[in-house]
């Protein structure tokens, strides 16, 4: 049972430029979110997707950031015109929705905007 | 509004030793779940133990326990027989289950450091 894999592990870009985060979840896990945590601080939720369905999405989550699910399965997380308040760890997870909800979160990936 | 509190920011333990992380939490929604997590620094976050808001024990993970104080809104976790390994960052986090239902709500997080 492989965990869930997100790639890259690190990102370095410039400020403006776009990026794009991959999650791979757990195979069976219908459910995926994802999260992002500065420094110091505790995650904080930024969109939720059952299947390839985008259900909810926080208001952290501005206009220049978009995730998809195309195909329920993988998920990518795009962020246009990146800005130095955007360096963080983000951090995807799976779960089932049968049972009680378990997220199983990814190892992350650590956005550092020059 | 949901709010989840850990006021110790930092904590050390002697290996084998026992040691207690304090969580409180505040929901107005009748059913929830409670998680630890832990985060060592390599950055992963780590799933330990849940507790559901009507399960009537206190639920227990191999060396992990969470002490539940339903009418203080505690979750205690509880590590026992501390390893050099458990040196890390454990979170607390809430799931509500109407308001918010699909999202964690975490706190700022325990740093525990284990001396030999």
């Amino acid at each position: 049972d492989t965990g869930v894999s997100q790639d890259p592990r690190h990102k370095i870009t410039k400020r403006g430029q776009n990026v794009t985060f991959r999650c791979d979840p757990i195979s069976e896990h219908n459910r995926l979110y994802w999260y992002r945590q500065t420094l110091g601080q505790g995650p904080e939720f930024l969109t939720y997707f059952q299947n390839e369905a985008q259900l909810e999405k926080s208001r952290l989550l501005s206009d220049r950031f978009s995730a998809e699910r195309p195909k329920g399965s993988f998920s990518t997380l795009e962020i246009q015109r990146t800005e130095q308040g955007d360096s963080a760890m983000y951090l995807c997870a799976s779960s089932s929705d049968r049972g009680p909800v378990i997220p199983h979160f990814g190892d992350g990936t650590r956005l550092s905007i020059l | 509004a949901q709010k989840i509190t850990q006021t110790q920011p930092g904590m050390f333990v002697q290996e084998k030793e026992a040691v207690t992380l304090d969580c409180t939490y505040d929901t107005s929604d009748p059913s929830y779940g409670l998680f630890w997590y832990k985060q060592p620094s390599s950055g992963e976050m780590i799933f330990l133990i849940y507790q559901g808001s009507y399960d009537q024990q206190n639920a227990t993970e191999g060396r992990y326990s969470l002490n539940f104080q339903k009418a203080r809104k505690s979750a205690n976790l509880v590590i026992s027989a501390s390893q050099l390994g458990d040196s890390a960052m454990y979170f607390c986090a809430m799931r509500p289950h109407q308001t918010g239902a699909n999202n964690l709500f975490f706190g700022t997080g325990t740093r525990l450091t284990v001396i030999p």
